[in-house]
């Protein structure tokens, strides 16, 4: 069986300093890997994701990840954090043999950024 | 151009009665799935309909649930009767591929069993 685990529920951090959202996965078989974003009154959207290639990953406002085999990893950072980066973190994984769609989901962090 | 849409947003019903979910996804998506969040809990599965077909519907919980793409374009996620247990968000996405990991989703339905 395949899980997501991300140990952190809530992360409060004060603005312009780093941040890191912990997410750990289980699976005997080759996955993908993403974060996906959840900003007050909006629906999930895609922040970042590992499919193959350079196992460290950028999205365009900073954030990055880095996907590690042998810890079964994939945290994410931001050097420096705004009040705009308020929002819920869910870190999400799928079988390489099933298709990248095909999501299992984390339970989530809240970040909550504070001025 | 338009996201993806779920209506309603909340709903509140009585053990028992029932409840439809609307989802209309992206245009051009053919791809369309349905999860959902029971409070505290992670996003899980529940299926995913290519076209008006069901690719895969091995999340649903049990019989009590029915989902339905006609035509392909909208969809409905009916819970009949509901359970206090069926409470929680209920999202929608889609995507053009299956490929991409790229899902778009919608707001959700907040779903309340009393």
């Amino acid at each position: 069986a395949q899980s997501v685990t991300q140990l952190d529920s809530q992360v409060p951090v004060f603005e312009e300093a780093p941040v890191e959202l912990r997410c750990n996965y289980s699976s005997s078989v080759s996955v993908y890997l993403f974060w996906y974003v959840q900003y007050p009154n909006q629906g999930l959207q895609l922040l970042l994701k590992y499919l193959s290639g350079s196992t460290l990953v950028e999205s365009i406002n900073g954030f990055e990840a880095e996907f590690n085999k042998s810890q079964t990893s994939f945290h994410l950072r931001k050097p420096s954090v705004h009040i705009s980066d308020t929002a819920e973190y869910f870190c999400a994984v799928s079988y390489i043999t099933t298709g990248a769609n095909n999501l299992f989901f984390g339970t989530g962090t809240r970040l909550t950024v504070i001025p | 151009e338009a996201g993806v849409t779920q209506f309603p947003s909340h709903s509140v019903i009585e053990k028992g009665q029932t409840v439809t979910l609307r989802c209309d996804p992206i245009s051009g998506h053919d791809n369309l799935y349905w999860y959902r969040r029971v409070m505290g809990k992670e996003i899980k599965f529940l299926l995913h309909f290519v076209k008006e077909s069901k690719q895969d519907e091995s999340g649903m919980p049990n019989n009590r649930f029915l989902a339905e793409r006609t035509g392909g374009t909208y969809s409905t996620l009916k819970v009949q009767p509901a359970e206090l247990e069926d409470s929680g968000v209920y999202f929608c996405a889609s995507s053009q591929d299956r490929l991409s990991g790229e899902l778009f989703f919608g707001e959700g339905s907040r779903l309340t069993v009393l």
